[in-house]
């Protein structure tokens, strides 16, 4: 039973503009939430992260935006370049679960279109 | 900066073969993590390590097993290796504590013929 879902495998987005990527999670004790970048043949890159006492989260062109009761956080890129097009996932985390490992998405291939 | 590294990029090892996977960090981070990457199925943790000769069963760890003798360092071992295994492994490392960063390695793409 998945409880990390990205449902679109894949996005294809004009540079320049606004990219979104959305992530839904079902387990009611994830209280913090990650997004990664990843190249391929490389390993994942941490992008940003979001804590569940917050609803937004920025770093420059990242923001994060999380909302508890649907369950739902996205990743948006603004304004969205060539360097950006990778793989992204989303992970959830319950911090009071000790040394427990990240539960993932399966992905979201983000193509930039020049 | 933080660096883990693996000690292959590229693997190919043939059915029944025993694999080990090594990752060494440099960090003094306390918890590492063996996660495997598969097309349409994301990453998925096989196995992690709070410290020290410790060691917590993930999602899937049938086929597998670990050893953490030392802190800087973490191996994935694969008994005897299936064409099930042909998989991208992640080896991640992060200090104590749940919210802080996972850093990963660059990974190890494994072929078992």
């Amino acid at each position: 039973d998945q409880q990390v879902k990205q449902n679109s495998p894949s996005l294809s987005v004009q540079e320049g503009r606004i990219s979104i990527l959305n992530c839904d999670y079902t387990n009611s004790m994830f209280d913090y939430f990650l997004w990664y970048k990843k190249y391929p043949a490389e390993g994942p890159t941490f992008l940003i992260s979001i804590s569940s006492i917050k609803d937004k989260n920025e770093d420059g062109r990242f923001t994060v935006f999380l909302n508890k009761s649907a369950k739902h956080l996205s990743l948006h890129i603004v304004p969205s370049q060539p360097g950006d097009s990778a793989v992204y996932f989303c992970a959830a985390l319950y911090s009071g679960g000790g040394a427990d490992g990240l539960t993932f998405g399966k992905g979201t291939h983000l193509i930039i279109q020049p | 900066d933080v660096k883990v590294t693996q000690s292959s990029r590229y693997l190919v090892k043939r059915t029944g073969e025993k694999v080990f996977l090594e990752c060494v960090q440099d960090m003094d981070h306390e918890n590492m993590f063996w996660y495997r990457q598969d097309p349409g199925l994301g990453l998925r943790l096989i196995y992690f390590s709070y410290d020290v000769k410790m060691k917590e069963k993930g999602d899937i760890p049938e086929g597998y097993s670990v050893s953490r003798e030392k802190k800087e360092r973490f191996s994935l071992i694969l008994e005897s290796a299936s064409t099930n295994q042909t998989s991208m492994y992640l080896c991640a490392s992060r200090l104590a504590g749940g919210k802080e960063t996972q850093y990963f390695g660059p990974g190890t793409r494994l072929l078992v013929l």
